[in-house]
This record gives C-alpha cells, structure tokens and sequence, in this order.
C-alpha cells in the first residue's frame, strides 16, 4: 500500500487566497483526521471523519476553514480566505483500529 | 477529560547514552497507550504500542511499559543513536471515540555523536 498520500507537499500562497489541501488515506480504513502542527501550539486536531461523516469540527479554529470528504477515497481542507497565520505544517492521518497512519503532510506558507 | 502530558524537551544526549522520556496519563476506561516518532520533515509514525497494563511495546530498541497503578508509559532506550533524533509522542487511544488519540506535546530528542 502506497500509504496516506497527501498533496501538495508544499503551497505557497498570498493572504486573501484560497487554498485546498488534498488526501487520499489508506484504502478500508474507515477514519479520517486533519491535524495542524506549528512551532507555537504543537500539534492540533482539527477535524475527524467517520465512514465520511464530519464526528467532531470542534478543532477547526475558524469559519474560515471547511473540510469535507464526499467519498472513503479522498478529502480535502480548505482555507478561504488564507491569512499568515494559518502557516503551518497540515496533516492527514487515516485509521482502520485504534493505531493511526499519518500522511507526509502539507507544508502551507502564507504570505 | 483525557489527556497525555509528557517531560519537556529538548533532551540532549551522547551516542550510546541511556534515555528515558516520561510518560504519564489521565483516561477513563482502559485505553491503549502508543508512541510515535516524527523525523524532520516527516509525519508520525508509529513506534510501539501497548493495549492492557503490564503489557510492554517494543521496537527497534525502544521499550515502555503500560503502568496502570502509576497511569504511566515512559520511553526507554538502553543506547540510543544520532538517528534516533526526532520529536516523540505519546498518545492514548479515546474509548469510543472513532480511533482517535489523545497526544502529549511531545519530545524533542537531539542525540550527538
């Protein structure tokens, strides 16, 4: 198995822009994560799926944001607009059981 | 709630020194207890994993014990490698909770040679 495949790798953008991070998790598993991971606040959760379905967006720090998974194959996390500081490195972590598989990650530079 | 707090890094050691980072734990329930590693530039991996107290998750070297009387899981090394610099983590699992886990803040670890 290729793994959890995320893309891009990296993005940069101008603030006010929109952006879209993209995952594919591993095939079966049936629980999707989007974690953010910056120097100051660590690593966040910010949303989880079940079976496609959104269980908890209590992470998710802005309206701003909105992430959705329309199949068991794919997600995406938007940001629109994008501000500076929604810098980060973005993680997409897939499970079957209770271990989780994480993805390379996105990194996202706002300007 | 759930939560994990583990020691503040950086920890700095010497090739072939011994390491312990420390692991403690509040859940309701029994959940399982793992930590994962994340290289530069990379995501996290699993390292090891235990489900039941007293059980011991081990890999490449690494070693920690599920204490449910101390509500413990400390990382051990007897000798670790410059390749063994990275961040951990520990994590628990959230008992009905859609394989979610619960993550400490992590550890830096710098081994020099």
């Amino acid at each position: 198995d290729a793994g959890v495949i995320q893309s891009p790798r990296h993005e940069v953008t101008e603030m006010g822009q929109e952006v879209t991070l993209r995952c594919k998790p591993i095939s079966g598993h049936n629980s999707l994560f989007w974690y953010r991971q910056t120097m100051m606040r660590g690593l966040e959760l910010l949303i989880y799926f079940n079976n496609n379905v959104p269980i908890d967006d209590s992470g998710m720090p802005e309206d701003r944001f909105s992430a959705k998974m329309p199949n068991a194959s794919f997600s995406t996390l938007k940001i629109q607009p994008s501000e500076p500081r929604d810098s980060a490195v973005y993680f997409c972590a897939s499970s079957n059981r209770d271990r989780q598989y994480f993805g390379p990650g996105t990194r996202l530079t706002v300007l | 709630g759930d939560s994990v707090t583990q020691m503040e890094g950086p920890v700095t050691l010497s090739e072939e020194a011994f390491l312990t980072i420390n692991c403690t734990y509040t859940a309701t329930g029994y959940p399982s207890l793992f930590w994962y590693v994340q290289y530069p530039g990379e995501g996290l991996q699993l390292l090891l994993k235990a489900t039941k107290a007293d059980d011991k998750g081990s890999n490449k070297g690494f070693e920690a014990t599920y204490r449910k009387e101390t509500t413990s899981f400390h990382l051990e090394k007897g000798s670790v490698q410059v390749s063994d610099s990275a961040v951990y983590f520990c994590a628990l699992s959230v008992q009905g909770g859609y394989n979610k886990l619960i993550f400490g803040a992590g550890t830096r670890l710098a081994v020099h040679p």
